[in-house]
């Protein structure tokens, strides 16, 4: 069965320095991988998306991830974070391109000054 | 480009009763979602549409929980009657249904409190 575990429930992280968001998953073949933010009383906004190719994904709001097939890992990152990013992050994975997600538990930001 | 409609964005009611929830996809998408969204969790899909037809529906509790798109455009979810437990947001997505992209919209949800 698939499954996409995020350890990290809360992470706190200062204005300006470097953040990375870890998503493990579990799945029989390479899925298609997913990385969702969700601000307060908003819905999830997709922030890239990994299918095959590149490893390295670039996506919106300067965030990255890097799928490692090896360690069946797709961890986000961003170099330099605002206060704006504090928010709710959600890795997801899809078995198939018919858009059925399985969510992690997600983990929340806190940017302090 | 509007994004995914959901309403109402909060209702508040009182255990047994029923209660509906409604969504408009974007314009064009095929594919429809309701998403289960309990407090420090990632959304659980309840039932996935193409078109008008329910594909996946396996995780929808039945005995109170109903779902309909009948013309394949926006969709309604319904419980009746509520339990405590049903307090959560209710989210709705689309998707294009483009083949290997997966890419879902989500609106904003409702938010359900069950006294």
């Amino acid at each position: 069965a698939q499954s996409v575990t995020q350890p990290d429930i809360h992470i706190t992280v200062s204005e300006g320095a470097s953040l990375e968001l870890r998503c493990n998953y579990s799945y029989g073949a390479t899925p298609y991988l997913f990385w969702y933010v969700q601000s307060p009383g908003q819905g999830l906004q997709l922030l890239l998306k990994y299918f095959s190719g590149d490893t390295l994904v670039q996506g919106i709001k300067g965030f990255e991830a890097e799928f490692k097939r090896s360690q069946s890992s797709f961890n986000l990152r961003k170099p330099s974070v605002h206060w704006s990013d504090a928010a709710e992050y959600f890795c997801a994975v899809g078995a198939d391109s018919w858009g059925k997600l399985q969510f992690g538990a997600g983990t929340q930001v806190v940017v302090t000054p | 480009e509007a994004g995914v409609v959901q309403s109402p964005r909060y209702k508040i009611i009182e255990k047994k009763q029923p209660v509906a929830f409604w969504c408009n996809p974007i314009s064009g998408h095929n594919t429809l979602y309701w998403y289960l969204q309990n407090l420090g969790q990632g959304p659980e899909l309840l039932i996935r549409y193409e078109n008008e037809e329910a594909v996946d529906d396996s995780q929808l509790p039945k005995d109170r929980f109903s779902a309909e798109r009948l013309k394949g455009v926006d969709s309604t979810l319904k419980i009746q009657p509520a339990e405590l437990g049903d307090s959560a947001v209710y989210l709705c997505a689309s998707s294009g249904g483009l083949a290997g992209t997966n890419e879902q919209f989500f609106g904003p949800g409702t938010r359900l409190t069950v006294l």
